[in-house]
């Protein structure tokens, strides 16, 4: 079946640095893949996704890399904010006869005044 | 542009009570998902329609859950009767579907308890 999952579930960061969240995922028939950001006592938001198609992604000081290879994806947010704590889950996503979402676990950032 | 929009926002009831949220989705949205996220864990789907038709319901638990979307718009989500497993937050979330768009716009959440 579909498997979305991180490698870590915590992840402390200190101001100004950069981050790296990591997602492994399972199923090669994917069509993109997003990353949502989900701050305490509120719904996941959306940050950025990325087609299959595509191994590089940029938004706003976020880049998301898709390596199908190894079926991994990751989100780089440069010059962490204290703002940019919460848990960030990542999502994979397929297309047809309907939209299928399937979310992961998530990872917690902690961003270090 | 109006966010998704869920009531109530908190309810504590005791285990075999019922209790329905209800959810508004972004005007236009052909798709509207009711997820369960329970504390720590990503959104696990429970029902996902396309306008009022169901697309997807594998991992709704169909002997005490029901959701309906009339006409189209408003969803409710029902769970009767609840049980000590069923704590969690109720996700409503729309998206415009087909090629139009796959990015999914969630509400703020359904606070459940259950004791």
């Amino acid at each position: 079946g579909e498997n979305v999952g991180l490698h870590l579930p915590t992840l402390s960061v200190q101001e100004g640095d950069n981050s790296i969240i990591n997602c492994a995922y399972s199923n090669s028939a994917s069509d993109y893949f997003i990353w949502y950001k989900q701050e305490s006592g509120k719904g996941p938001q959306f940050i950025i996704d990325i087609r299959s198609n595509m191994d590089k992604r940029q938004g706003q000081r976020v880049t998301v890399l898709l390596n199908k290879t190894v079926k991994h994806l990751s989100l780089q947010i440069a010059a962490t904010q204290p703002g940019d704590s919460a848990v960030y889950f990542c999502a994979e996503g397929r297309s047809g006869g309907y939209q299928k979402v399937t979310f992961g676990t998530g990872t917690k950032l902690q961003v270090i005044p | 542009e109006a966010g998704v929009a869920q009531s109530p926002r908190y309810k504590i009831i005791e285990k075999r009570q019922s209790v329905a949220f209800w959810c508004n989705p972004i005007s236009g949205h052909a798709t509207l998902y009711w997820y369960q996220q329970i504390l720590g864990q990503g959104p696990k789907l429970l029902i996902q329609f396309q306008n009022n038709g169901v697309v997807d319901d594998s991992q709704l638990p169909k002997d005490r859950f029901s959701a309906e979307r009339l006409k189209g718009v408003d969803s409710t989500l029902k769970i009767q009767p609840a049980k000590l497993e069923d704590s969690a937050v109720y996700l409503c979330a729309s998206s415009q579907g087909g090629a139009a768009g796959h990015t999914i716009y969630f509400g703020e959440g359904s606070w459940l308890t259950v004791v």
